[in-house]
């Protein structure tokens, strides 16, 4: 099966940074990759998807680039709205891993 | 408005049975795969399973940790899921989320584009 490997597991970066998240894949999976954000109590949200395909809605800030089996998400400029797990799934695979989740905090 | 409504969970002894629901409106669900995904407290998603739509023979696929215990089936024409759940464990406890699939026309991958809110399954005694 296919792993993957979220770092870093936890950040807390301030307003208007610009914050990275890594995923890698055990093992080559093209660009089927997605990111979803999951804020405290509530469902996972699809942010992007296709490794770099922004989902309608989300804002702008949010970005996602890569291929093969090294993967990053990047928020801009954080907002305090952004407070929430991250998590990348790799959705062409069976099963179809989840990253661990990257916590993501303000200060 | 695209909704996803799970329900059914609860309170279970280790060893029991329990099914969980899930309403799908705004959509036309036929259309469409369906997965469940878990996550027990405190930890990170774990995919359950996945039914295909009627044009892929309504095919299933279940995660390693629930094959043989958890099915997964549903009705069209209630537009609904189902995760039938037996022999539960206590490491089943989890909130379970229904998720919709869709295909990414360029890369023919089906990806989980809508979740429900969930339902709490506690298997416990």
């Amino acid at each position: 099966d296919i792993q993957m490997t979220q770092s870093p597991s936890s950040l807390s970066a301030s307003v208007g940074d610009r914050v990275t998240i890594t995923c890698r894949a055990s093992q080559g999976i093209s660009n089927y990759l997605a990111w979803y954000q999951q804020k405290p109590g509530k469902a996972p949200k699809l942010l992007i998807y296709a490794a770099s395909t922004l989902q309608s809605g989300v804002p702008s800030r949010f970005s996602g680039s890569g291929s093969g089996t090294d993967f990053t998400l990047t928020i801009s400029s954080l907002q305090p709205e952004d407070l929430a797990t991250y998590y990348c799934q790799n959705y062409n695979s069976a099963p179809p891993p989840f990253g661990g989740g990257t916590k993501v905090e303000i200060k | 408005e695209v909704q996803l409504v799970e329900s059914g969970g609860g309170l279970v002894q280790p060893g029991g049975s329990l099914r969980l629901s899930c309403a799908a409106s705004g959509f036309t669900f036929s259309n469409h795969y369906m997965d469940w995904v878990r996550q027990a407290p405190g930890k990170g998603l774990e995919w359950v399973g996945r039914t295909r739509n009627k044009a892929n023979s309504y095919t299933t696929e279940y995660a390693a940790s629930v094959k043989g215990r958890f099915t997964i089936s549903r009705d069209d024409s209630k537009k609904s899921l189902y995760l039938q759940m037996n022999s539960l464990k206590t490491e089943d406890t989890a909130v379970y989320y229904c998720v919709r699939d869709v295909r990414d026309i360029l890369t023919g991958g089906y990806y989980m584009d809508v979740w429900g809110k969930g339902t709490t399954v506690t298997v416990s005694s």
